[in-house]
């Protein structure tokens, strides 16, 4: 089946610091990528996605490009916030399934 | 316009109990998922509908869970005999039928089992 594998947390940056979140994946024929991010004490909520090879998703300052010579999807932002403090979930979804494999999330935590 | 909506949002209940968990889609979204989160990790599918019918259930851990969407709107994820090891967060998710659009995710049930 499909599945993820995210950089372990937490991670703690400093504001305007460059935030990377890898994320490589294994999922079968040409899966569309999502990340989605939780904020404290809410639901998840779609952060960004990506539906074929090359495509660069992008929302809010992030991005994340399909790379599927690596199977990997990347997150970045190249100035965090204190607002983006949140757990970060990648998430794709193979053609074999129509649901969302989840990684185990990545923590983030960004200080003033 | 209105999000998926889950309810209740907190649900307490004793061992051996039975317990039912409730979610309402976004209008007009044929497919509906059911999650399942526990403290610090990703969700872990549970279910999937397509319309009435659930086209996928691999991801249900026993026969102690079953899942109903009867009308194609409203759906119900049964528990029987809860064990504390189904203390998690459940989650609902709608997707409109297109197949890359993303799922809309509501804030989910705490389930907790004593």
């Amino acid at each position: 089946g499909d599945s993820v594998t995210q950089m372990e947390g937490p991670v703690t940056l400093s504001e305007e610091a460059f935030l990377t979140i890898n994320c490589t994946y294994t999922a079968t024929g040409y899966p569309s990528l999502f990340w989605y991010v939780q904020y404290p004490g809410e639901g998840l909520q779609l952060l960004l996605k990506a539906t074929k090879a090359d495509d660069k998703g992008s929302n809010k300052g992030f991005e994340a490009t399909y790379r599927k010579e690596t199977t990997s999807f990347h997150l970045e932002k190249g100035s965090v916030q204190v607002s983006d403090s949140a757990v970060y979930f990648c998430a794709p979804r193979g053609n074999a399934g129509n649901m969302l494999t989840f990684g185990g999330g990545t923590r983030l935590m960004v200080k003033p | 316009g209105a999000g998926v909506s889950q309810t209740p949002s907190n649900k307490v209940t004793e061992k051996g109990k039975y317990v039912e968990l409730r979610c309402d889609p976004i209008s007009g979204h044929t497919a509906l998922y059911w999650y399942r989160q526990s403290l610090g990790q990703g969700p872990e599918f549970l279910i999937y509908f397509q319309g009435t019918g659930a086209a996928d259930d691999s991801g249900l851990p026993n026969d102690r869970f079953f899942a109903v969407r009867p009308e194609g709107s409203v759906s119900t994820l049964k528990i029987q005999r809860t064990e504390r090891g189904d203390s998690a967060v459940y989650l609902c998710a709608s997707r409109f039928g297109q197949y890359n659009s993303p799922l809309h995710f509501g804030n989910g049930t705490r389930l907790t089992v004593t």
